[in-house]
């Protein structure tokens, strides 16, 4: 069974400061990580897609890291404003098919 | 360009009715996904079509939940009898890529079942 955790759950963040989450997935048969940001009602909007080890991504304020070895990536906002809150999620690929963690729900506080 | 969409948004549902969820892909993607999300959880896999072929379907949850994609383009995920544990919001994914590797999904924007 693959299971993708992601922590935290929920986060309150204060606009202008920076934050991080973290993601973690078995190692074994990796083929990619995604990282996707869903407003409410809105669809999910990918943000990355990475494969290899030591891979780092960004995307504006937005970046992310991947270690395959030890099954973990971190997503990263710097200087949050009011539109970063979102639910945060990522997911590994398996045989095609996305596995999602929980999510982390984001919210900046004016 | 137009990117994937679900119809209908929001559906209320009454115990023991049967319904029907909508989603149109992105134009000329190969694959397509249905996920579910449950409150509280982050989505599910249910069923992958890859043109019109039904590749996997071992997510879905009992044989109340049928899936199809006739032309290789729209499809309709389908719910009969349902229950009140089906609530859910439902997404649907496309992507251009039949590999089993890494490639992206673009995702609708969901229908909310609320079955009451």
């Amino acid at each position: 069974i693959l299971n993708v955790e992601q922590s935290p759950q929920s986060l309150h963040v204060q606009e202008g400061d920076s934050t991080n989450f973290t993601c973690s997935f078995p190692s074994s048969n990796f083929y990619a990580l995604h990282w996707y940001r869903w407003e409410t009602a809105k669809s999910p909007e990918a943000l990355f897609v990475m494969t290899l080890n030591g891979d780092e991504k960004k995307k504006g304020r937005i970046s992310a890291t991947l270690n395959t070895k030890e099954g973990y990536s971190y997503l990263y906002i710097k200087g949050s404003q009011p539109e970063d809150s979102a639910t945060y999620l990522c997911a590994s690929t398996v045989a095609q098919k996305l596995v999602f963690g929980q999510g982390t729900r984001l919210t900046i506080n004016p | 360009g137009a990117g994937v969409s679900q119809s209908p948004r929001y559906k209320v549902a009454k115990r023991g009715q049967d319904v029907a969820l909508r989603c149109d892909p992105i134009s000329g993607h190969v694959s397509l996904f249905w996920y579910q999300q449950a409150l509280g959880q982050g989505p599910e896999f249910l069923t992958y079509f890859q043109n019109e072929a039904q590749l996997d379907k071992s997510g879905l949850p009992s044989d109340r939940f049928f899936a199809e994609r006739p032309e290789g383009s729209v499809s309709t995920l389908k719910i009969q009898r349902t229950q009140q544990e089906d609530s859910a919001v439902y997404l649907c994914a496309s992507s251009i890529q039949t590999s089993p590797n890494s490639y992206e999904q673009y995702f609708g924007p969901g229908t909310r079942l609320t079955v009451t």
